[in-house]
């Protein structure tokens, strides 16, 4: 199993542009989310889903867009990118929508807005 | 106050020492509880889950404490290996899935 990958590994942007951040997963897990880490916080809930075809919106949603079309992809789109929304991103997935399943996470995406 | 609070560290420690980071959490209603490690410039990774009645894993020992609402992590006989940052996780058990992560404890551990 590769388990989460996640593409690309960096991308720079500039602002007003858009991007999709790929996530997949070969796990067959329900549930995935992804997250933003950003200097002296801790990681931040973009958005989730629980299955293909529903998604929901996390703690900090503006700005970014998710769609759930199949179980092993969770892409993550930027709309129109903007210097804030640089951090590091990741991907993360798990078994079921319960909390005591072990959530694994994809390598991370490191974005740059200028 | 925050959702989940951490010491940042960093922690130094000579290979051998034992060193133990607390966390706190806000929602007395959290059900789930969980350390992860997460190595530099790396994705977090499962330590090890928080039970109740306190668990151990080799080196790594972790403790509940309902009442006063901190959960622990103990690390004997700390290796080079351990040098990393150590998230506190809890599951807020709200509407949705609501992970909270910590900032992280940073431990370096030195020859």
């Amino acid at each position: 199993n590769a388990g989460v990958t996640q593409t690309p590994k960096f991308q720079v942007l500039k602002t007003g542009q858009s991007m999709t951040l790929q996530c997949a997963q070969d796990m067959n897990h329900e549930y995935m989310s992804w997250y933003r880490q950003d200097p002296g916080m801790g990681l931040r809930l973009i958005h989730y889903s629980v299955g293909a075809g529903i998604t929901d919106q996390g703690e900090v949603p503006n700005g970014y867009n998710v769609s759930r079309s199949t179980t092993e992809d969770f892409p993550l789109r930027l709309l129109s990118a903007a210097p804030s929304q640089t951090s590091v991103y990741f991907c993360a997935s798990k078994r079921t929508s319960g909390g005591t399943d072990t959530q694994y996470f994809g390598p991370g995406t490191r974005l740059t807005v200028l | 106050r925050k959702e989940v609070e951490q010491d940042p560290g960093p922690f130094n420690v000579p290979e051998g020492a034992t060193v133990a980071f607390n966390c706190t959490y806000s929602n007395s209603a959290s059900q789930s509880f969980f350390w992860y490690r997460q190595d530099c410039r790396k994705e977090p990774k499962l330590l090890m889950s928080v039970y109740s009645s306190g668990n151990e894993d080799g080196r790594f020992t972790a403790q509940l404490n309902r009442a006063s609402q901190y959960i622990s992590l103990l690390i004997r006989d700390s290796k080079l290996s351990d040098s990393a940052t150590y998230l506190c996780v809890v599951n807020m058990n709200t509407g949705f899935q609501k992970l909270v992560f910590g900032t992280g404890t940073r431990l370096l551990v030195s020859p």
